[in-house]
């Protein structure tokens, strides 16, 4: 069955970087973009960005421009989200989900990472 | 930015009741471009329905939206229990970033 498998739970220090991974499997990996989207605690859902898993090129939210990279590796079906110099304010529950090509909506998610930024 | 406001923030209702819950746009989205979701505790979103008034996979009928320009509507003709969750809408296409709203609690009475 079409699934997007993620990374366990992370914690970090202040000023480090956390990559947290989505491993597709059951459907074709480069038909679909993939999207991150995190949620702080007790907060509502916000959009991070997309790579397009086809062609490797990103779009990234203003917010996150400078501190986000996301990549993929076609070989194993799976795509990555790295940020960088992260603050408690990072500390959220990072999801990624896949959009049939320009039908503007998220149809898979994965379960989600739990990242928790703290000294 | 296009700023999504939900309402109500929480809706107490019975199984059975119907269900209303609105998202208004700061500025005007075109249909294909909205979808809902819900959420429940510890869970992901599962999406619902997108271009606003198009049921996903395996959603049932009981659930429908809605709406134009800078008000929709998702519907839940007659509550089950396992409906009882978070809900949000979201934009995508109109304009970059994508965007949600704050979310609607839906709790049983």
């Amino acid at each position: 069955q079409v699934q997007l498998v993620q990374s366990g739970a992370e914690v970090q220090k202040p000023g480090a970087s956390v990559k947290v991974s989505c491993k597709a499997s059951g459907y074709t990996f480069t038909d679909y973009y993939i999207h991150w989207v995190r949620q702080a605690p007790g907060q509502g859902l916000e959009w991070m960005g997309w790579i397009n898993p086809h062609s490797g090129s990103t779009t990234y939210a203003q917010k996150f421009q400078g501190r986000v990279t996301m990549t993929r590796d076609t070989s194993i079906t799976t795509g990555y989200m790295e940020l960088s110099s992260v603050t408690s304010d990072d500390t959220a529950v990072y999801y990624c989900a896949r959009e049939p090509f320009y039908l503007y909506y998220m149809d898979v998610w994965g379960e989600g990472t739990t990242v928790i930024v703290s000294s | 930015e296009i700023v999504l406001t939900q309402s109500p923030g929480t809706l107490s209702l019975s199984p059975g009741e119907r269900a209303t819950l609105s998202c208004r746009a700061s500025q005007s989205i075109g249909s294909a471009y909205l979808a809902w979701y819900q959420q429940k505790y510890g869970q992901a979103p599962r999406l619902l329905i997108y271009a606003t008034s198009r049921r996903a996979t395996g959603i049932p009928d009981r659930f429908s939206g809605s709406g134009s320009g800078t008000d929709f509507t998702l519907t839940i003709s007659s509550l089950e229990p396992e409906d009882f969750a978070l809900y949000y809408c979201q934009q995508y296409g109109s304009s970059l970033p994508i965007t949600f709203g704050q979310g609607s609690r839906l709790e049983i009475k």
